[in-house]
């Protein structure tokens, strides 16, 4: 079945240093993979869409990769900032245009002063 | 300006009674969406509506309909409320035409006791 995984366990971080959040997926092609961040008692915010054929996508201090033969991505978040503690979330688009994406479970990220 | 909006923020309510979740976003988004998110955290979608036309229905209990008087809202009707109902319930809107990104209300708290 198809499945994605995001550490449930909390990445704690100190201010200043590069946080490395993971989203991997088996039994699944997406051809889109979003990122999302979610804040408690609010609903998810979109940051950054990785199309299949993308490698990279970077937007201000984030960085997403898309590594299609491994099926993962990685989120990267450089110069990290307490204010950016928040639970971040992957989505997978499947190709076909359904435009319903598939959410993993996301990470926790604590970034300390 | 809010641009998706729901109502109730909470809704606090016994077993058994029938209750609405209302939504509307200003965006002038084409497609729209309901999703539970229970206390694991997992965003599961429940509905997906395109130019007030459903288009996904999960596997989820009758006891749940949705109605799009119009593509700026989408409301949930929920019929005989179950303990198992309880979760945070978003809706969300997504341009639809080739743009994957969601766009979040902040969620519904729904209690049944």
């Amino acid at each position: 079945s198809q499945k994605i995984e995001q550490n449930s366990e909390a990445l704690n971080i100190q201010e200043g240093k590069t946080a490395t959040l993971t989203c991997n997926y088996t039994n699944y092609s997406p051809a889109y993979l979003q990122w999302y961040r979610q804040d408690p008692g609010r609903g998810p915010v979109f940051l950054l869409l990785i199309r299949e054929n993308e490698k990279e996508k970077r937007k201000e201090r984030l960085k997403v990769t898309f590594d299609t033969t491994l099926k993962q991505s990685l989120f990267h978040i450089t110069a990290s900032q307490p204010a950016d503690s928040a639970t971040y979330l992957c989505a997978l688009d499947p190709a076909g245009g359904s435009y319903i994406p598939t959410f993993g479970r996301g990470t926790s990220l604590i970034v300390h002063p | 300006d809010t641009a998706v909006s729901q109502t109730p923020k909470y809704l606090v309510t016994q077993m058994g009674n029938d209750k609405s979740i209302k939504c509307e976003q200003n965006l002038g988004h084409d497609t729209m969406y309901w999703y539970k998110q229970d206390s694991k955290k997992f965003l599961k979608i429940m509905f997906s509506y395109n130019n007030k036309e459903l288009i996904i229905n999960e596997t989820v209990p009758n006891r749940f309909s949705p109605k799009s008087p119009d593509k700026a809202h989408l409301n949930l009707h929920i019929n005989s409320l179950e303990l198992g109902d309880s979760a945070v319930y978003f809706c969300a809107s997504s341009p639809g035409t080739g743009e994957h990104e969601q766009y979040f209300g902040p969620g519904t708290r729904l209690t049944v006791t």
